[in-house]
């Protein structure tokens, strides 16, 4: 079945600088690609999704881009902020079926 | 609005005993609803997923159970937790993924 690899699993930046997430999917048929964000405390949130016939995505701060090729993902964060502070999960969806697969997670901690 | 309610926030545990985890949602009718689970250290894994009332898939095998009694109830459960149930259960609702895949707050559970 899928698998979903992430990478790095933590990050520790100052404020204000620029961060990237690496993500790869094991299986073709995946075409759906939410990702996640679990602050302390509080339940998993979505930021940013992209599908498998796109190359790029772009909402605020963050930049997601995917290469069917390779099965890659990476997400890009500017401008970090401590409220960036979070768990950031990378996820693969194969098609409309509900189910996604999970990464491991990246922690990443700004510091002020 | 929709709402995701889980209980009990937290369960400590012993092993052999029964558990009871649940689940409910208000404010969307005929949700898709999904249950996932995260080892400690580990990755979100999804358990069962339900499309309607009294049917439930099983994703992965762990020695639980799950049922949907009501439209707007999700039940997880087992008569005799084990040591590696230990860990984070989330609830969730929704589609294929992305914005409308709502997730609960969780329930912590620490088997002893």
């Amino acid at each position: 079945g899928e698998q979903v690899e992430q990478l790095p699993s933590s990050l520790i930046v100052q404020e204000g600088a620029s961060v990237l997430i690496n993500c790869s999917y094991t299986d073709s048929a995946s075409v759906y690609f939410p990702w996640y964000k679990q602050e302390p405390g509080k339940r998993l949130q979505f930021i940013i999704d992209i599908r498998s016939n796109m190359e790029r995505k772009q909402t605020q701060r963050l930049t997601l881009l995917f290469d069917k090729k390779t099965k890659h993902l990476s997400l890009h964060i500017t401008a970090t902020q401590p409220g960036d502070s979070a768990i950031y999960f990378c996820s693969a969806s194969p098609g409309n079926t509900g189910k996604l697969i999970f990464g491991l997670g990246t922690t990443l901690q700004v510091q002020p | 609005a929709q709402t995701i309610h889980q209980w009990p926030v937290a369960e400590i545990k012993a092993v052999g005993s029964p558990l009871s985890l649940g689940c409910t949602i208000k404010g969307k009718s005929s949700p898709n609803l999904y249950w996932y689970w995260q080892a400690t250290g580990g990755t979100l894994q999804q358990l069962f997923y339900s499309i309607t009332v009294g049917q439930v898939e099983s994703v992965v095998q762990l020695n639980l159970s799950a049922s949907r009694p009501k439209d707007d109830q999700f039940i997880l459960s087992t008569e005799k937790l084990l040591l590696s149930h230990s860990g984070f259960y989330l609830c969730a609702w929704g589609g294929t993924g992305g914005p409308d895949y709502t997730f609960g707050s969780g329930t912590r559970l620490l088997v002893i």
